[in-house]
């Protein structure tokens, strides 16, 4: 039962192309988020959706585009892929309503290489 | 803007306690979280403390936070080589709506 599942778990493509990662959730969470991991580990928020509203947008390129068709899905497209788009993608989920305790369930990972 | 500082590396023996520190610049933070990464893995949170608590346990997990120094700290009692692994720790920040901040890891390696 897994609580957040990402697709596909490794995706290899070449420069230019367009692709997509899909994420969904079962905890029944308001909030889902796309992180980037580059290859140093270092974590780096690109965006969170909250009742399908883009909420924080960090200083990710107009390439990279969240859709969220429903509450339990937040699918990530990135268009023309570059070298530097090389890294491993987490989807994460949590409940940010108040009273709760706000920890973020995270997605095993989609590690992207653009050759 | 707000920042969460960790060390990068931290190598101990088998049996030995291993302290993972961390220091964060938000002083309206409410929660603070430790999240274990093990390779080719996601992360995994390990456990998580309230801004108004001093210090958390949980097995072999000993949170500590020094609100006044905006310190964190992870003791893991009794390593084991299992616990190799990235640990990184977040702030929440910006209320119900706000966001986390990741440090860049830790990587604790554990030597038998």
């Amino acid at each position: 039962d897994t609580a957040v599942s990402q697709t596909p778990k490794y995706l290899v493509t070449q420069m230019g192309n367009d692709k997509s990662i899909k994420c969904e959730q079962n905890l029944g969470h308001d909030t889902m988020y796309w992180y980037k991991q580059d290859s140093k580990k270092f974590l780096k928020i690109m965006f969170s959706y909250n009742n399908k509203e883009l909420i924080i947008n960090e200083t990710v390129p107009n390439r990279f585009s969240p859709k969220s068709p429903d509450k339990a899905h937040l699918n990530l497209h990135i268009n023309s892929l570059e070298l530097g788009d090389s890294a491993v993608y987490f989807c994460a989920s949590s409940q940010e309503t108040s009273g709760n305790t706000y920890e973020q369930y995270f997605g095993p990972g989609t590690r992207l290489t653009v050759t | 803007g707000e920042d969460v500082e960790q060390s990068l590396f931290l190598s101990v023996r088998e049996g030995d306690s291993s302290v993972i520190n961390c220091t964060y610049t938000d002083s309206s933070s409410t929660y603070l979280y430790w999240y274990k990464q093990e390779p080719g893995a996601g992360l995994q949170l390990l456990t998580y403390i309230f801004s108004n608590m001093d210090m958390k346990q949980d097995q072999r997990l000993t949170v500590l936070l020094n609100k006044k120094d905006k310190h964190l700290s992870l003791r893991i009692a009794d390593t084991q080589t299992g616990d190799s692994a990235i640990y990184f720790c977040a702030e929440k920040y910006g209320g119900s709506q706000g966001n986390l901040i990741f440090g860049k890891g830790t990587k604790l390696s554990v030597k038998p």
